[in-house]
């Protein structure tokens, strides 16, 4: 199963792009990059995931290298409410069939937007 | 939080009582899982379903069990509770078709005393 590498902790001013990266140089050809976001005291909070080409919705972009071994999240204006551990996470497959998508969580990291 | 109750949100027991967590969801869908998270552990896996009366074990399922006998729901039993067990237990939730999102509740604090 392919590992991430994330930084521990960011710091981004409110109002700017937060660019979040992530390593995942094992990846699989049919491994997806997820990112999920987890706000102090809530469950995770799915953002956008994608294979190989970039993603784009109302939260975040997404963009993966050609060669897929990292990606990067950005959030485009970061408020202060996008004050959150983000994960970066490659799906895993279990037993016949990937479908059952359990993912595996690392450490994440601690984004903090600051007035 | 995507038609997900977890009950209780707060509890407080003691070692060696037997304590079941619930998760229920509104949502059919198929596939349902049960996290803990831990300072320094982050969120892991202990057992998921992936139907009714079709379960399996995590990566950390020692002492802990599920039951599901509906779609709707799916418990989480701690047959006798330890203060190892103390933690914060997230249910989830997945459609799993191609996209396989999961969407999490609000989360169980349980204490274990």
């Amino acid at each position: 199963d392919a590992k991430t590498t994330q930084p521990t902790s960011m710091d981004c001013a409110e109002g700017r792009a937060a660019n979040l990266p992530c390593n995942h140089s094992t990846i699989s050809g049919n491994e997806y990059v997820y990112w999920y976001r987890q706000i102090h005291s809530q469950g995770p909070q799915y953002i956008i995931h994608g294979l190989k080409n970039n993603e784009t919705n109302e939260m975040a972009s997404l963009i993966i290298t050609e060669d897929r071994k990292s990606s990067t999240l950005i959030l485009p204006h970061a408020t202060l409410r996008d004050t959150a551990v983000y994960y970066c996470i490659v799906r895993v497959k279990g037993g016949t069939t990937d479908s059952w998508g359990k993912l595996q969580f690392g450490a994440g990291t601690q984004v903090v937007v600051t007035p | 939080d995507a038609g997900i109750t977890q009950s209780p949100r707060h509890k407080v027991t003691e070692t060696g009582t037997p304590v079941t967590l619930r998760c229920h969801q509104t949502e059919n869908h198929r596939y349902m899982y049960w996290y803990r998270q831990d300072p320094g552990h982050g969120l892991r896996l202990i057992h998921y379903s992936y139907g009714v009366k079709d379960t399996d074990k995590g990566e950390v399922s020692d002492g802990y069990s599920v039951s599901r006998s509906k779609t709707e729901d799916f418990l989480l039993t701690l047959e006798s509770a330890t203060s190892s067990q103390t933690s914060v237990y997230f249910c989830a939730i997945s459609d799993g078709v191609a996209k396989n999102i999961q969407y999490f509740g609000a989360g169980t604090r349980l204490s274990v005393l």
